[in-house]
């Protein structure tokens, strides 16, 4: 079966951490990994990743993804409490495109 | 720029009765996908419709059932309401007929609530 895990669960942090979250994944005929960031409401799309070893960037936030070893990380630098959020990763596989999800990883930065 | 549009954002049932929820992509996208995510838990892929034929049905109970039109918005229907169908459904869409990999944009969720 599909699966897909995310750790740590939870982290508390302070304003200027840089934080570091994993995604590990068991799937089937892998297509793309997505991250997303999930404020109580919808997800907000970050990054989609399909290649190994090619960084994405975007400003404070960057996320590679280990195909050989079926892992991603997603990086945030300089944290400030506006990134507090719960932090999903998704894996898609060639069975129609849907995503499957891990169980997110919630950041709390504290000022 | 467009998002995809969910409606109603909010609604409340009792049980048994029915309800429906609506989806609209974001223009040009052929592909919608509903999700429902439960209370601290993660989204769980409902059924997915490309070009309005049903491309891929996940955990979605034989209780609901949802289709899209011809001008790609969606509607999942859902029948004798249970309690524990209280959650957040969102609608996803992307664009698939181009090559190449396509990210999910997701709604604002319309979150119900079954008394």
């Amino acid at each position: 079966e599909d699966k897909v895990v995310q750790s740590p669960l939870s982290l508390v942090v302070h304003e200027g951490d840089t934080v570091t979250l994993n995604c590990s994944y068991e799937v089937t005929n892998f297509r793309s990994l997505l991250w997303y960031k999930q404020e109580k409401k919808a997800p907000t799309f970050l990054f989609m990743l399909t290649s190994s070893g090619i960084e994405k960037k975007s400003g404070r936030l960057s996320s590679i993804l280990d195909k050989k070893e079926l892992f991603s990380i997603l990086n945030i630098t300089a944290t400030q409490t506006g990134d507090s959020a719960v932090y999903l990763c998704a894996v898609k596989n060639n069975q129609g495109g849907k995503l499957i999800f891990g169980q997110g990883t919630e950041l709390s930065v504290k000022p | 720029a467009a998002g995809v549009i969910q409606s109603p954002r909010h609604l409340i049932k009792e049980k048994r009765e029915t309800a429906t929820l609506k989806c609209y992509p974001i223009p040009r996208h052929d592909t919608v996908y509903w999700y429902q995510q439960g209370p601290g838990q993660d989204p769980q892929f409902l059924i997915s419709f490309y070009e309005k034929m049903q491309s891929d049905k996940g955990s979605i109970p034989d209780r609901f059932s949802a289709q899209q039109f011809s001008d790609y918005h969606s509607e999942l229907n859902m029948s004798s309401l249970e309690l524990g169908d209280s959650a957040l459904y969102f609608c996803a869409s992307s664009l698939r007929r181009l090559a190449g990999e396509h990210e999910q944009y997701f709604g604002p969720g319309t979150r119900l609530t079954v008394t």
